[in-house]
């Protein structure tokens, strides 16, 4: 079945690189998401990798996909304050419009 | 530039009663959703319309009922609401499937609902 799994909290220090990661069982994942969640926000996409690429950049985004051992992570550089917020990962097929998530990763940035 | 657009933000309800809670996006979106967010368990998917004149259930459906007004128009409606529907509900919308093609889900701010 499908499912996603992320671990509940990580807390870096301002300036610190953090790494969050993310497991998914479905092996017919086509695409894989992240979204960002400010407190009292709804989710916004940060960005999203198809299953046949390893890594995609984006300015202090670096997301790494290992499709065999079905393990996503993301990597924010530089880490502000700003970037504290709950990180979603997220899971579709393109057989699906169903995107499935995981429980959230909650980041604390700490001065 | 709205986006996704719920109502209300906010609101009590006791055990029994109905509400209707209702989303709008002005962004020519073919697909719209309704999910809710409780702690530790992610977003869970409760409804979906992949276009207008359709409707789906999700992971969670039961308790709810939701219609397609239109294509901007998507409204989640709690006929009898019970404790275990204490939540925040997200609606979204995107394009839609396409044969090959990310599925990217605009959501907006959030609808916190409490039953007593």
């Amino acid at each position: 079945g499908e499912d996603v799994e992320q671990s509940l909290f990580l807390s870096v220090r301002e300036g610190d690189s953090s790494v969050i990661n993310c497991t998914y069982t479905d092996s017919s994942s086509t695409y894989l998401y992240w979204y960002k969640q400010e407190p009292g926000a709804g989710l916004q996409l940060l960005t999203y990798i198809f299953s046949n690429m390893d890594m995609k950049q984006d300015q202090r985004l670096t997301v790494l996909l290992n499709k065999k051992d079905k393990h996503l992570s993301l990597r924010i550089a530089d880490t502000q304050t700003g970037d504290s917020a709950i990180y979603f990962c997220a899971e579709s097929m393109d057989s699906s419009y169903k995107l499935i998530f995981g429980s959230g990763t909650r980041l604390l940035v700490r001065p | 530039n709205a986006g996704v657009t719920q109502t209300p933000k906010f609101q009590v309800l006791k055990t029994g009663q109905s509400m209707t809670l209702q989303c709008a996006q002005d962004m020519n979106h073919n697909s719209m959703y309704w999910y809710r967010q409780d702690p530790g368990m992610g977003l869970r998917l409760i409804y979906y319309s992949a276009s207008e004149g359709t409707t789906d259930k999700g992971e969670v459906p039961n308790g709810y009922n939701v219609s397609r007004l239109n294509k901007r128009e998507f409204s989640l409606r709690l006929e009898s609401a019970a404790p275990s529907q204490t939540s925040v509900y997200f609606c979204a919308s995107s394009v839609g499937r396409r044969l090959s093609g990310a599925n990217v889900l605009t959501f907006g701010a959030g609808s916190r609902l409490t039953v007593l």
